[in-house]
């Protein structure tokens, strides 16, 4: 889990606004997962993406879009951001069923 | 899909004594779940997991059962310390591997040690 980095630490933006958060995972790991956790609750899960590839989705909006590039690395995009998508957001790296945790990006929407 | 609860969601326990945490989750699929541990501030950290096919597995101090047949599994923390305490979240999923279908989280257990 040491190896997951994510970027930036904390961000604000205000309603309406987009936003594109960063990660990379453990060298060797080809497979990225994102998460929101919202204060008080466990991560909720949003995408998973293996090989550039979708291959997994939570029940998020279409307002909740990612990708990933050859080098395994993985964005985060949220449109039209919303109060309630105040929350940590956090990236997991995946190794066949393991799944470790990038230090998260705190994203507040005011 | 997957619902996962968790009890209780906040547990004190004297310093040297065990704590347990349970969970139950809802889809017979489920085949791996692993244990976070959240201190406050911090990334969530896998302190143990189980597959399917194992019913208890053991990394020193702390513990994981599980019960397939009535969908529950626990995690065992024994001689707690003061660094135990964090919140600990459970986990499942039917996942056959790489993370396809997401962990479904329970609600978290905020364990507290008292010295």
């Amino acid at each position: 889990d040491a190896g997951v980095t994510q970027s930036p630490t904390h961000l604000i933006k205000t309603r309406g606004q987009h936003v594109t958060l960063r990660c990379s995972p453990i060298s060797g790991h080809k497979s990225v997962s994102w998460y929101q956790q919202v204060l008080g609750q466990g991560p909720q899960f949003i995408f998973q993406y293996y090989e550039k590839e979708e291959r997994g989705r939570g029940n998020f909006p279409d307002r909740f879009s990612a990708r990933q590039f050859p080098n395994y690395s993985s964005e985060l995009n949220v449109n039209a951001l919303l109060l309630g998508d105040s929350a940590l957001y956090l990236c997991a790296s995946t190794s066949v069923f393991e799944q470790f945790f990038g230090p998260g990006t705190r994203l507040t929407v005011l | 899909g997957e619902n996962v609860e968790q009890h209780p969601s906040t547990l004190s326990v004297q310093e040297g004594d065990s704590a347990v945490i349970k969970c139950t989750y809802s889809d017979s699929a489920s085949n791996y779940f692993p244990w976070y541990k959240q201190e406050l501030g911090k990334r969530p950290q896998l302190i143990i997991d189980i597959r399917s096919n194992v019913g208890e597995k053991k990394d020193q101090r702390i513990a994981v059962t599980l019960n397939k047949t009535a969908k529950h599994f626990s995690l065992h923390i024994t001689e707690t310390q003061p660094e135990d305490s964090a919140v600990y979240f459970c986990a499942a999923t039917p996942d056959s591997g790489g993370g396809a279908d997401g962990l479904t989280f329970g609600k978290g257990t905020h364990l507290i040690i008292q010295p």
